[in-house]
């Protein structure tokens, strides 16, 4: 199916560094979802985006879905060591199966 | 809220067996299921989706006579990989939706993934 453009591809960090992703699609979604997933763990759901131009925060985490519908930003305040996995982003329109990007890996050094 | 177990965490199986994944939705009504296979440092590749009471929908190239799955109730799924080769080792993760009659569809929350290693 199609991907998203996800970028990053990866980061390397230092802790209390601000970490920001973002995702771009040719195709316009309803719902923007970012993911986090750690080493042999399935993908825990981060922040659901409904409206375009909404900006929602979970904890240090705040993420934005773009006015066009076509982009969504992931941002990361004062990152600390347990930030570090691979971040997701995800689109869907109405009851389609989700695109994934192909991932934002971080790494945080102490 | 949203908890999705699956079960097992890990198998190791002979070539030639058949092994069976669980995936349930423990706290929630999942009127579609979705089985992923996840290879290393790749995004999630979407095998197939269930309907609670349907016939899955299998993605183009995945073998439906292979993987098997099963969405007898609107809590669990089962994926059964028969007759499994060393090819078919991989991370397998199901996920859960919840129905919505709003025309949105709910998030889809995953469960922990199953590594599975053909010998």
């Amino acid at each position: 199916g199609q991907q998203l453009n996800q970028s990053p591809q990866s980061m390397f960090i230092q802790e209390g560094e601000d970490v920001s992703m973002n995702c771009t699609s040719s195709s316009i979604f309803n719902t923007w979802l970012w993911y986090k997933q750690e080493p042999g763990e399935g993908p825990v759901l981060l922040i659901a985006l409904y409206k375009a131009g909404e900006l929602t925060s979970n904890g240090r985490l705040t993420a934005q879905f773009g006015i066009t519908r076509k982009d969504s930003f992931l941002n990361i305040s004062a990152s600390i060591p347990s930030d570090v996995g691979i971040y997701f982003c995800a689109g869907q329109s109405g009851y389609s199966t989700l695109t994934f990007g192909k991932g934002t890996m971080l790494l945080v050094s102490p | 809220g949203a908890v999705v177990s699956q079960h097992p965490s890990w198998v190791i199986c002979k070539s030639g067996t058949s092994v069976k994944i669980e995936c349930r939705s423990l706290d929630f009504q999942a009127t579609t299921m979705f089985w992923y296979r996840q290879f290393p440092k790749q995004s999630l590749m979407l095998m197939a989706t269930s309907n609670e009471g349907s016939k899955a929908t299998y993605e183009q190239g995945v073998e439906k006579d292979k993987f098997l799955i099963n969405h007898a109730s609107l809590t669990l799924s089962t994926l059964t990989v028969t007759s499994a080769h060393p090819e078919d080792s991989s991370f397998y993760i199901c996920s859960a939706r919840e129905g919505s009659t709003s025309g949105w569809a709910y998030e889809q929350y995953f469960g922990p993934g199953t590594r599975l290693t053909v010998t």
